[in-house]
């Protein structure tokens, strides 16, 4: 079955760099983007950035500057690097798959599967 | 950007109520719309695809709506289980979630 894993240090300081993993199992990254969500605490979600399936990469422009994500297809993992933490980058990062598609003329887009996702505390 | 906004922020509503959530889209997004559902202490689940397609397991008194730039979540009989935030999400230009309501029983 479809399962997504988030992995990472749960506790940074301000001007670090923050470095997550999420290790899936039951598809290819070959076949399926895996986007990044993350959740302030007590907040909403926020996309972060994505990798599709062919490799290519889109980002939120709030973080792009900050932001890169990449991925080992043969370790079926996929890697956050966002550097400068600042306080405001604490909370919940999840991994979720997504299920990208045309069919019929239509282009579908969701996330299908989630990992549990990981806190990620800044903080001096 | 195309920014999400959704109302109310925080509704309450009686066990068997059908209930309205609302999404409004800053620009056109052609039903390019999700819908998930996310419990206290839980990763977000998928509800509803490209507007209006009920994802595989999620009960039928869960629909949407909409298009151009207002969209809908509707649930016909409002159940305890359903006690969560419900975000929308759009795919049409760039990746964005609306902000989310939070739905609680009366």
């Amino acid at each position: 079955q479809v399962q997504l894993e988030e992995s990472g240090p749960g506790l940074m300081q301000p001007s670090e760099t923050l470095s997550l993993t999420c290790t899936v199992s039951g598809f290819s990254l070959t076949s399926n983007g895996v986007g990044w969500v993350r959740q302030p605490l007590g907040k909403g979600l926020v996309w972060m950035g994505t990798i599709w399936a062919g490799g290519s990469t889109n980002y939120n422009s709030a973080v792009q500057s900050r932001l890169s994500i990449s991925r080992d297809t043969s370790k079926s993992q996929v890697f956050l690097k966002m550097n400068s933490l600042q306080p405001e980058d604490t909370g919940t990062y999840y991994c979720a798959r997504h299920d990208d598609y045309y069919y019929d003329g239509t282009y579908y887009d969701y996330f299908d599967y989630w990992g549990q996702g990981v806190m990620v505390t800044v903080s001096s | 950007d195309i920014q999400m906004t959704q109302s109310p922020p925080v509704l309450s509503a009686s066990v068997g109520d059908r209930v309205t959530l609302s999404c409004k889209a800053s620009q056109n997004i052609n039903k390019n719309l999700d819908w998930y559902q996310q419990k206290h202490g839980e990763a977000p689940k998928l509800l509803i695809y490209y507007t209006n397609n009920l994802q595989t397991g999620i009960p039928s008194r869960f629909s949407g709506s909409g298009s151009g730039t207002d969209y809908t979540l509707t649930i016909s009989s409002l159940q305890p289980e359903d006690v969560a935030t419900y975000y929308c999400y759009q795919y049409n230009s760039g990746l964005t979630f609306g902000s989310g309501t939070k739905l609680e029983i009366k």
